[in-house]
């Protein structure tokens, strides 16, 4: 069965404190990896699209990389703005379903 | 341009009703799906359209209901609505029926009483 599983469920870091969030998938195929922010009560902002392994997308304080097996979402010098949900989805190739893992919840302290 | 727009932002039902909510999507995109929120949960998938036809459904009772019009708008129905359908709805549009990153909207906190 596709899953994805995201950790830590919650991450929490002092300003500046660089860190990385994990997210696990299986699939049978990969179309493609999504990465989201979502802020309370919104709906999710797209980050980065990763489609192959060995792939890298970076913005501003943020960097995706991709390997066959999992997904890092790596936060440089985080700044309190950069605190929501950070949600890892993927769609798996022979569907048109794209699944969600239940996000990682950071907090950056000042 | 503007970005997905969702009808209502909030709605509160009692048990047994239906609703409606509404999508607008991206100007040029033609792919609409909705996803389901609980609080401290990912978003699951409900439908995706393109082009007007049902592309997916997810694991989901017949109670929910979608289709897409003309203009690639969208509507979601949920039939004899219970307490667990309380949720942030979401939907998302995006340029193409899979691959492609999806844009969402802000959602519609449907609370049910």
């Amino acid at each position: 069965e596709d899953q994805v599983t995201q950790s830590p469920e919650a991450l929490r870091l002092q300003e500046g404190e660089s860190s990385s969030l994990n997210c696990s998938y299986t699939v049978s195929g990969l179309r493609g990896l999504f990465w989201y922010r979502q802020d309370p009560g919104k709906g999710p902002e797209f980050l980065f699209t990763l489609y192959s392994a060995g792939e890298e997308k970076e913005k501003e304080r943020l960097k995706a990389t991709l390997t066959k097996k999992e997904s890092f979402l790596h936060i440089t010098a985080p700044k309190p703005e950069d605190s929501a949900t950070y949600l890892c989805a993927v769609q798996p190739t022979g569907g048109f379903k794209t699944i969600f893992g239940a996000g990682t919840r950071l907090f950056v302290k000042a | 341009d503007a970005g997905v727009t969702q009808s209502p932002t909030h709605l509160i039902k009692t048990r047994g009703q239906h609703v409606t909510l509404r999508c607008s999507p991206i100007s040029g995109h033609k792919s609409v799906s909705w996803y389901q929120q609980v609080l401290g949960q990912g978003p699951q998938f409900i439908f995706q359209y393109y082009e007007k036809e049902e592309r997916g459904r997810g694991n989901f009772p017949d109670r929910f209901s979608a289709r897409q019009f003309p203009n690639y708008s969208s509507e979601l129905n949920v039939n004899a609505l219970l307490l667990g359908d309380s949720a942030l709805y979401l939907c998302a549009s995006s340029m193409l029926d899979r691959g492609t990153e999806a844009f969402f909207g802000q959602g519609t906190r449907l609370t049910v009483v």
